[in-house]
């Protein structure tokens, strides 16, 4: 089993629909845990940090569920700009491991 | 503006040949990280850095050198003992290892092909 997965997609969304991803974890150790989006041929930006209360930036959504492993991406009214590979990351508590999922892809269309 | 600057962007060799691929950052992170990404997997740590001075193998550190002589600079050597050299290559920072919600910051990358 991975150590982090996720749905490869593709998710094909129309204009303004609103999508979610989930991502699972299987090391209770993990400590820190983040959304990347990475454009093609381009290198992962952080889109947030997904902290246990849930947070929230603009369109997006982040909530971490510990007692299920996982943690998921919410984004609402998405627009043609949002079609990327959307990436889980779990760092390790205490050190240097990052652990990366193999990205969703999402497609907005038009 | 504070950030991570690989050079080259694109760069070719012929099998058989050293290759360093650079990376310098101005965030004054103390922690800097080489990861390999390959279609369809997730990014693979190479070597990563906690100081100046100090590195330490990551998971497929085989056929690969660093040196970490200086806070801002964290170069990669790809040598002829890596079988499989041709990769999207990405450097890394963070303000430290082992910091709660410490995310990492990556450089633009590298697209090495190897013939």
């Amino acid at each position: 089993r991975k150590e982090v997965e996720q749905d490869p997609g593709p998710f094909n969304v129309p204009e303004g629909a609103t999508v979610a991803f989930n991502c699972t974890y299987s090391n209770s150790a993990s400590q820190s845990f983040f959304w990347y989006r990475q454009d093609c041929r381009k290198e992962p930006k952080l889109l947030m940090s997904v902290y246990s209360s849930g947070n929230e930036d603009g369109r997006f959504t982040a909530q971490l569920n510990r007692a299920s492993q996982y943690i998921s991406l919410l984004i609402r009214d998405s627009k043609l700009s949002d079609s990327a590979t959307y990436l889980c990351v779990v760092n390790i508590e205490g050190t240097y491991k990052y652990i990366f999922g193999t990205g969703t892809r999402l497609k907005v269309l038009a | 503006d504070g950030g991570i600057t690989q050079s080259p962007k694109y760069l070719f060799r012929k099998e058989g040949q050293n290759v360093t691929l650079s990376c310098e950052q101005n965030l004054n992170h103390d922690a800097m990280y080489w990861y390999r990404q390959d279609p369809g997997q997730g990014l693979r740590l190479i070597y990563y850095s906690q100081i100046v001075n100090d590195f330490q193998k990551g998971d497929i550190a085989e056929g690969y050198s660093v040196s970490r002589e200086k806070k801002e600079s964290f170069p990669l050597t790809v040598t002829s003992a890596q079988k499989n050299p041709t990769a999207f290559y990405l450097c890394a920072s963070s303000i430290s290892t082992g910091l709660r919600n410490s995310p990492l910051h990556f450089g633009n990358g590298t697209r090495l092909t190897v013939t």
